[in-house]
């Protein structure tokens, strides 16, 4: 299965300002999805990503707050825009090959103050 | 009510004792099963991803899905300290023309030495 590199780690923001995450997939894959995992609740699907057309958000997820790029097969982005504490979440990129189940990057944790 | 369902725990069990983790699920269009382990801090790692109805087994792991009762499980064996972690259930099925998983909450685990 893919393996997925995934940057920053962790980050603490200054609420107002803008964090993008990168995703790096070892191999190429089809779609890629973004997910916000917040404590006490499940992976919530914020958006998936296809290379070559506009991302697909989920609702209650909207462009301008989360845009998304993915440039090519093996490469995608999220950005949290004019971030809020309530944005402090980790936020996970996933990625599946073929008939494979879906693999995860480790996870950005982010706090915004 | 929710599309799955799962006991966040916690779960505490002795070194050795046989684990298992359950799922229900409301939504028949799910047609693949996965199961994931989360260590603290680090992305969801896939252990199990099962299609049909009946069992699989991978080592000390077994994953269980009852399709008719829209049940599924995952049995550990001989259970280790190292096997503390959070596991998460997730399905997936076509919603809106394209395949879309949905997670459990997950169920934290504790092996006791």
């Amino acid at each position: 299965s893919a393996v997925i590199s995934q940057k920053p780690s962790r980050d603490i923001c200054q609420r107002g300002t803008s964090l993008t995450i990168q995703c790096q997939v070892d191999s190429q894959v089809t779609m890629m999805f973004w997910y916000r995992q917040q404590p006490g609740q499940s992976l919530t699907l914020i958006a998936t990503a296809n290379q070559g057309s506009e991302a697909t958000y989920e609702s209650g997820f909207v462009i301008d707050k989360f845009p998304i790029s993915r440039p090519n097969l093996t490469f995608s982005t999220l950005t949290v825009s004019n971030m809020s504490p309530e944005d402090s979440s980790i936020y996970l990129c996933s990625a599946r090959q073929g008939t494979s189940g879906y693999t995860f990057g480790s996870g950005t944790r982010l706090t915004v103050v | 009510q929710k599309e799955v369902e799962q006991d966040p725990g916690p779960l505490s069990v002795p070194e050795g004792a046989i684990v298992s983790l359950n799922c229900t699920y409301s939504n028949s269009a799910f047609q693949y099963f996965m199961w994931y382990r989360q260590y603290s801090r680090k992305g969801p790692e896939l252990l199990m991803y099962t299609y049909s109805s009946g069992n699989k087994e991978d080592g000390r792991f077994t994953a269980q899905v009852d399709k008719s009762s829209k049940y599924i499980s995952l049995f550990i064996r001989d259970s280790q300290p190292s096997d503390s972690a959070t596991y998460l259930c997730a399905m997936s099925g076509v919603s809106g023309g394209y395949q879309k998983v949905t997670f459990g909450i997950g169920t934290k685990l504790q092996v006791i030495p």
